[in-house]
């Protein structure tokens, strides 16, 4: 079935440095639609970025992330780590079937 | 203003007691979901519910079993609540096609002691 890895569970980074978060994902459906959701803390969870046509960088907020098909890989990126952006973040695959999977997660701490 | 509710927002149950979670959404969509957020397991679909009473199983909904007899209006109802049922339970709605993000709700923390 399908699946989605996300290999950090904890990313702790100084501010300033660049951000990337793994998103790895298995299915057998052509075309999926690879989404990235926030969560900081005490709010709900919302969308971040939803993945367009293959090798298609998409943005929002500053981040970014590109779907490669060719090794199955939406990583979430983002050029200057904030403060602000410390949070729960996780990938998600959308195929065919009935419902979006969701990774694991992976916090990201920014730090002074 | 696009939204989802829940209530409560936290819940403390005695082992063997039964819980309601309600959910509701302003947004008209067809498809709603129930959600268990555990630290290191991400979010996991107990249940989801495609418009009112088609609902099917998650990914874990031993334990749960869910109602929707109105479009806006999904819930969560553990019988004889566990206290591996100790969570945070996230409710979230979408429309109906693939390309659609989810909307989540502001979550409920369920402790069962």
């Amino acid at each position: 079935g399908d699946s989605v890895t996300q290999t950090e569970g904890l990313v702790t980074l100084t501010e300033g440095l660049p951000v990337m978060l793994n998103c790895t994902y298995q299915t057998i459906y052509s075309n999926p639609f690879l989404f990235w959701y926030v969560h900081y803390l005490n709010e709900s969870p919302r969308l971040l970025l939803k993945s367009s046509t293959d090798n298609k960088r998409t943005e929002h907020q500053g981040f970014h992330a590109t779907l490669h098909k060719s090794s199955s890989s939406f990583h979430l990126q983002k050029s200057s780590a904030q403060l602000s952006d410390s949070a729960l973040y996780y990938c998600a695959l959308r195929n065919s079937g009935t419902y979006q999977r969701f990774g694991t997660g992976t916090k990201l701490q920014v730090v002074p | 203003d696009m939204k989802v509710t829940q209530m409560p927002r936290y819940l403390i149950k005695r082992m063997g007691e039964n819980v309601l979670l309600e959910c509701g959404q302003d947004m008209s969509h067809e498809t709603m979901y129930w959600y268990r957020q555990d630290p290191g397991l991400g979010l996991q679909l107990i249940y989801i519910s495609y418009d009112v009473d088609s609902n099917s199983e998650g990914d874990i909904p031993k334990g749960y079993r869910v109602s929707r007899k109105k479009r806006e209006h999904f819930s969560l109802i553990l019988d004889s609540a566990k206290t591996n049922q100790t969570s945070v339970y996230f409710c979230a709605s979408s429309l109906g096609g693939r390309s659609y993000e989810q909307y989540f709700g502001p979550g409920t923390r369920l402790t069962v002691l």
